[in-house]
């Protein structure tokens, strides 16, 4: 059975980095193009940024592109988001997805930016 | 990039009456090699994460009970519940994966 479990999250500072990680099992893994989605209290669904399978075809959405870094490691069957400059509309809970339709959503992460 | 909009953005249906919601993309998600629309559906209930409902525009995920149907082709999808019921009370959300990822804005469905 496919999963995917979300962490790293937690209340910041704006201004402050985060780094969230996303552990899959039960899919290959290397050969998913994936993405981090994300969801702010009480509204839609919005996709932030995205990778292919072997690292290349990175993609972010135009309201984090030079704050935040995604990556991966599929020895560990990892999916990453490393997140700078943090700032409070940031705050949301931040899924991981294939880039594809996706049955197995994981519970997410919660981020919370606020001084 | 490719735009979603779904709508409308809430509506209210009486038990057992139809619910119907719209979505259309800003570029057709029809692929030429495959000839297979790249959208999904979803549904999504407060504190949980969307749970999908159809891929492929009209494929069923197991366990999505048939009153729900999902349609469309191109630029132009909708899904339809044929009697409303109280646990489909959620937020439903259309996606196209034609491109990366992008959602509508989501349709919210509650009870008259």
């Amino acid at each position: 059975e496919a999963q995917l479990l979300e962490s790293g999250g937690g209340l910041v500072q704006p201004g402050e980095s985060l780094r969230l990680s996303c552990t899959a099992s039960g899919f290959t893994f290397s050969t998913s193009s994936m993405s981090w989605v994300r969801q702010a209290p009480g509204k839609g669904l919005e996709w932030v940024s995205g990778i292919g399978g072997s690292g290349d075809g990175i993609s972010y959405a135009d309201f984090v592109r030079g704050r935040f870094t995604i990556s991966r490691d599929n020895s560990k069957n990892t999916l990453y988001l490393q997140m700078d400059s943090l700032r409070a509309d940031d705050t949301a809970l931040y899924y991981c997805v294939p880039n594809w339709y996706c049955g197995y959503w994981g519970q997410g992460t919660l981020i919370t930016v606020s001084s | 990039d490719i735009v979603m909009t779904q709508s409308p953005d809430s509506l209210a249906v009486s038990l057992g009456e139809r619910a119907t919601i719209n979505c259309k993309s800003s570029q057709s998600l029809l692929s030429s090699s495959n000839n297979k629309n790249y959208l999904a559906w979803y549904q999504q209930k407060p504190g949980q994460p969307p749970k999908l409902l159809f891929y492929w525009a009209s494929t069923r995920e197991s366990g999505v009970p048939d009153r729900f149907s999902a349609s469309g082709s191109g630029a132009d999808f909708t899904l339809t519940i044929s009697s409303l019921q109280t646990e489909d009370v959620a937020v439903y959300y259309c996606q196209q994966y034609y491109s990366y990822l992008t959602f509508g804005g989501g349709t919210k469905v509650e009870i008259k």
